[in-house]
């Protein structure tokens, strides 16, 4: 069964500084991943999705991630965090064998100072 | 281009009721994918449906059921209502197929006492 893992449930970093949010996945075959972010009492809005083109994937409000299939890993990055990127971030995996249902990790939380 | 909507935003109810939880999907999309999320949690998945039938379903008891119309809006019931049903309810609607991006609504937030 596909699924992801999120190395870390909360990630503190100052203004300006690079993010990097960390999640492996399990999958039997190329899988097709995505990020979300969750900001408070807010729905889920898509960052970026990776479907087995470009393994760099360029997604919204500079975030980005890389597909690595020897490392089974799909890290968000960002070169310079914004207050405004304080959010919960989750890890998704698209599961063929239930209508192409998402696959949450348990998120990763955060926190931007100033 | 009308994002995904649902109704209500914040719902009440006692153990043991009954509810219904709406979502019109967003225009051009034919597939409906309903998630509970718990508090601190990550979205689970309970079912999607398409073209008006069940298409997949998550680690959820029976009690948990769902329609979809013709239009591709859906509803999610839950009978019998238990204190652990209580979670923001989350639609998201798609195109159908691997890797279609699937857009949530705002959720609709539950509180069984």
């Amino acid at each position: 069964a596909q699924s992801v893992t999120q190395l870390d449930s909360h990630v503190s970093v100052s203004e300006g500084t690079p993010v990097l949010l960390r999640c492996n996945y399990s999958s039997s075959y190329s899988p097709s991943l995505f990020w979300y972010v969750q900001h408070p009492n807010k729905g889920l809005q898509l960052l970026l999705k990776y479907t087995s083109a470009a393994t760099l994937v360029k997604g919204i409000n500079g975030f980005e991630a890389e597909f690595k299939k020897s490392e089974t890993s799909f890290h968000l990055t960002k070169p310079s965090a914004h207050m405004s990127d304080a959010a919960e971030y989750f890890c998704v995996v698209s599961v063929s064998n239930s209508g192409y249902a998402l696959n949450f990790g348990k998120g990763t939380s955060l926190l931007v100072t100033p | 281009e009308t994002g995904v909507t649902q109704s209500p935003t914040h719902l009440i109810k006692t153990r043991g009721q009954q509810v219904t939880l709406r979502c019109s999907s967003q225009s051009g999309h034919n597939t409906v994918s309903w998630y509970q999320q718990a508090l601190g949690q990550g979205p689970q998945f309970i079912f999607q449906y398409y073209r008006e039938e069940e298409n997949g379903r998550g680690n959820f008891p029976p009690r948990f059921s769902g329609l979809q119309f013709p239009n591709y809006s859906s509803e999610l019931n839950v009978n019998a209502l238990e204190l652990d049903d209580s979670a923001l309810y989350l639609c998201a609607s798609s195109s159908r197929g691997m890797g279609e991006t699937q857009y949530f609504g705002p959720g609709t937030r539950l509180l069984v006492l």
